[in-house]
């Protein structure tokens, strides 16, 4: 059974500190890792990695995908109040492009 | 605007009723789905469709089902609600033809049943 499992769980920051969220998976057949944001309804998509050690970035967030030891980072660096969300890690794998999601990290920045 | 379009944004239901929630797109994705989001559970998947015509079913079936009768509409059904089916529910579709593809989301349906 896919598995993909995300830490922490919640995080509590301040205004300008840089955090790492974390994503584990343990699939079959792998084809891409995808990072999501929630805020108040939707999931808006952020990043789709494919390939290992390739960064993707989008002015403070940066991702990377580490095939090879099976996780994958999202930095956000000099956090802002607007970066409070519940961050999504879903996975993509097998024959059928089976998507798993991990359970979110809650993350909270205080001014 | 593109996008998915869910209805109603929110409904209460008492336990035994049945209840259609909607949802349609109009990015011509063949491939949709239908989750629902719990506190500590994450989002888990329902059914799935990957074109029109055929249905599939997830991590978490029993009590919906869906049709898929053209490319724009992936209907769930709850036959008969229960309390545990309360949660928000998300539709999702994605353009699985062209490779490697992300998930677009719904604004969701949050759902209670008494």
């Amino acid at each position: 059974e896919d598995k993909v499992v995300q830490s922490p769980l919640s995080l509590v920051v301040h205004e300008g500190d840089t955090v790492t969220l974390n994503c584990s998976y343990e699939v079959t057949n792998f084809r891409s890792l995808l990072w999501y944001k929630q805020e108040k309804k939707a999931p808006t998509f952020l990043f789709m990695l494919t390939s290992s050690g390739i960064e993707k970035k989008s002015g403070r967030l940066s991702s990377i995908l580490d095939k090879k030891e099976l996780f994958s980072i999202l930095n956000i660096t000099a956090t802002q109040t607007g970066d409070s969300a519940i961050y999504l890690c879903a996975v993509e794998a097998g024959a059928n492009s089976k998507l798993t999601f991990g359970k979110g990290i809650t993350l909270s920045v205080r001014p | 605007i593109a996008g998915i379009t869910q209805a109603p944004t929110s409904q209460i239901l008492a336990a035994g009723r049945r209840m259609t929630l909607r949802c349609t797109q109009d990015m011509r994705h063949n491939a949709m789905y239908w989750y629902r989001q719990d506190l500590g559970l994450g989002l888990r998947l329902i059914h799935y469709s990957n074109t029109a015509g055929t249905t599939g079913k997830g991590e978490v079936p029993d009590g919906y089902s869906v049709s898929r009768a053209n490319t724009d509409d992936f209907p769930l059904t709850l036959a008969s609600a229960v309390p545990s089916q309360t949660s928000v529910y998300f539709c999702a579709s994605r353009d699985t033809d062209r490779g490697n593809s992300p998930l677009h989301f719904g604004n969701g349906t949050r759902l209670t049943v008494t």
